[in-house]
Formats: structure tokens, sequence, C-alpha cells
């Protein structure tokens, strides 16, 4: 089974500086892909960033960019000059493998961002 | 627009009625999620269609949900006999790729309310 697990619940920024939101996740697969998912007061969730877990690179994103740790399971959201915009709950997700007939997305609780004036 | 509909967007119900909640995907995405989301926490998974494929049941909380996927595109949601803890944001979202690398698509959810 996977497990994925934000350890913070909230956080806050003052505008245009940085701020980074921690993940970390368990899977037996070896190959897989990591998402964080952005959702505003609407509700509807938005693709931020992914990576590939084969790819040693980190991904970025304009202002988005993760901390990809492979060995230490880890995947954290940095996200740089932070704007009024960016405030809504942050969601890191990790697949399973297509093996056949499942293939779900594993979230995390989510966290909170805040963005002070 | 061509993203993903849900409907309706709020529903408030008395316990022990039944509800439907409906998920339009994006035309030509194969599969289909449902999840849950509960206040203050992360989003629970429900069930998944791929295709023709069986579906994948799993997160299914009780015999009470049920859901279907008709001519492989619209879904229907059913809980039968609402009690207070199924109040929650029910997700619906959708993928192009059956071989899954990429993102879901969500819509906006359906807030149910049982009273």
């Amino acid at each position: 089974a996977q497990t994925v697990t934000q350890s913070q619940p909230e956080m806050s920024v003052q505008e245009a500086e940085t701020v980074t939101l921690s993940c970390t996740y368990d899977t037996s697969e070896s190959d897989y892909y990591l998402f964080w998912y952005k959702q505003p007061p609407s509700r509807q969730m938005i693709l931020v960033i992914r990576q590939e877990a084969y790819k040693q690179q980190n991904a970025t994103e304009n202002r988005f960019s993760v901390n990809f740790q492979k060995a230490a399971k880890s995947f954290s959201l940095k996200i740089s000059d932070s704007q009024l915009g960016d405030a809504a709950m942050y969601f890191c997700a990790c697949p399973r493998f297509y093996t056949g007939a499942n293939s779900k997305l594993t979230f995390g609780k989510g966290i909170t961002l805040s963005v002070r004036p | 627009g061509a993203g993903v509909s849900q409907s309706p967007s709020n529903k408030v119900t008395e316990k022990g009625k039944d509800v439907e909640l409906r998920c339009d995907p994006i035309s030509g995405h194969t599969a289909l999620y449902w999840y849950r989301q509960s206040l203050g926490q992360g989003l629970e998974f429900l069930i998944y269609f791929q295709g023709n494929s069986a579906p994948d049941k799993s997160g299914l909380p009780s015999d009470r949900f049920s859901a279907e996927r008709t001519g492989g595109s619209v879904s229907t949601l059913t809980i039968q006999r609402t009690q207070q803890e199924d109040s929650a944001v029910y997700l619906c979202a959708s993928s192009p790729n059956p071989r899954f690398t990429g993102e879901l698509f969500f819509g906006e959810g359906s807030r149910l309310t049982v009273l």
C-alpha cells in the first residue's frame, strides 16, 4: 500500500518570499510519478508540478520547483516570490504504477498555505 | 467548456435519503475516478473506472455506496440511506491515459450535507 504524509497542516508566507511545503511518501514501486496539486477556494484541483521518479533532475515550473530525494522518499515543493493567488490548499500525491486495473492516486492530507500581504 | 462537469454543486439532504451525484468527464478520457474530501482530511479514493475493465471499488466505504459509468462516459455515484458522516465534498476526475503517467483533471466537486 502507498502512503503519502504531509505533516504540516498549515503554513504562512509573506508575499514575495519563498516557502517550502514538505511531503514524504512510501511506495513499493520502482518507477512512478509524483505530483503537487493546488486546491483554491473554488474546490477545483489544479496540477502544479509533476516529477518523474527516474529523472534525477528536479522539476521546475516558473515559480514552482521541487526538491526530490528518491532515497529518502521526500518530495517538497518550493514556491518562490509568493503571490496572494498562491493561497490555497496544496496536496502531494503519488500514483501507483499501472499494473492493470488500478492506477489511482494517493493523496496526502494537504497543507493550507496563507500568503500575508 | 471542455472540463470535468459535476452536478449538483451543492446538495442538502435528510438522513436516510438516497442521493445521486453526477460526473461528466472530459470527452475522450478513458479513466474516471471518484474521491471524497471530508473536512480537514485529504482525498479519499472511492472508485476507479478504466475503459471496459471491471471498476476498482476498493475504496467504497460501505455497501451503501455504489457507482456506475454508462457508455464509458458519464458516471453516477449513489449513496443510499445517507448518514451524517457521509457529509463531504465528492470530487470526480478523469484522465486520458490508461497507462497512468500523467495528471488527473478534476471537477469542482459536489458538496453533500446530510442533516
